[in-house]
């Protein structure tokens, strides 16, 4: 099956400094892929979905200079967060769907980063 | 009314039952439904999809379909305790939005031996 790989699985920062997540597609090409955030004992919520050679389109209250995405290529996607606080502690998940024939959206996750600001 | 609603858990369910787990959506224009399963700590990993009304199996998963309805749900049969996670629905709307999904709140499932 299509492997997402992102990384860091986890990091700890200190509150003000700015982390880079990146998302790969390690055996096809997405186009596009997503950003989703998971807060402890809720579900994803999408932030963010990044368009290869293009702005990111953002979700209403996504703050997109504090949260920047770079679409570099077709197979990497990088999430920075910048100047980060305390309130961003979250799970990071990122998805890319590679175009099916039948064009089935299926929907693969990276393994997620784990951000802790101190 | 959210987007994507589940059936308020948690769920507990004896070993070898079956585990019944639902879900409404909103979007009408819906046009793919997803079952995720999510380890604590873990990512989501897909257990299922449907796309056309009715029933599809897969080993001991069936998922369920009615568009008219706006309702897709997913049985589990012969639970066992490595099934305890907690599900995730999602949507997808299709057309432009290829890819993007909407999630459910989850039902945490306990399979208890």
């Amino acid at each position: 099956g299509a492997v997402v790989s992102q990384h860091p699985s986890w990091v700890i920062c200190k509150s003000g400094t700015s982390v880079k997540i990146e998302c790969r597609s390690l055996d096809f090409q997405a186009t596009t892929m997503f950003w989703y955030r998971q807060f402890p004992k809720q579900s994803l919520m999408l932030m963010a979905t990044s368009n290869e050679g293009s702005k990111a389109t953002y979700e209403q209250g996504v703050e997109k200079d504090k949260f920047l995405i770079n679409h570099a290529s077709l197979t990497l996607s990088t999430l920075t967060v910048t100047s980060a606080h305390p309130e961003d502690s979250s799970f990071y998940i990122c998805s890319a769907s590679p175009l099916f024939e039948d064009r089935t959206p299926w929907a693969f996750f990276g393994q997620g980063t784990r951000l802790t600001v101190v | 009314q959210k987007e994507v609603e589940q059936n308020s858990g948690p769920l507990s369910v004896p070993e070898g039952a079956i585990a019944s787990l639902n879900c409404t959506y909103s979007d009408r224009g819906s046009q793919s439904f997803f079952w995720y399963r999510q380890y604590s700590g873990k990512s989501p990993e897909l257990i299922m999809s449907i796309y056309s009304n009715g029933d599809k199996e897969d080993g001991r998963f069936t998922a369920q379909l009615n568009k008219a309805s706006q309702y897709v749900s997913l049985l589990i049969r012969d639970s066992q305790p490595s099934d305890s996670a907690t599900y995730l629905c999602a949507v997808n709307a299709g057309g432009t939005s290829y890819g993007k999904l909407t999630f459910g709140q989850g039902t945490i499932l306990t399979v208890h031996p």
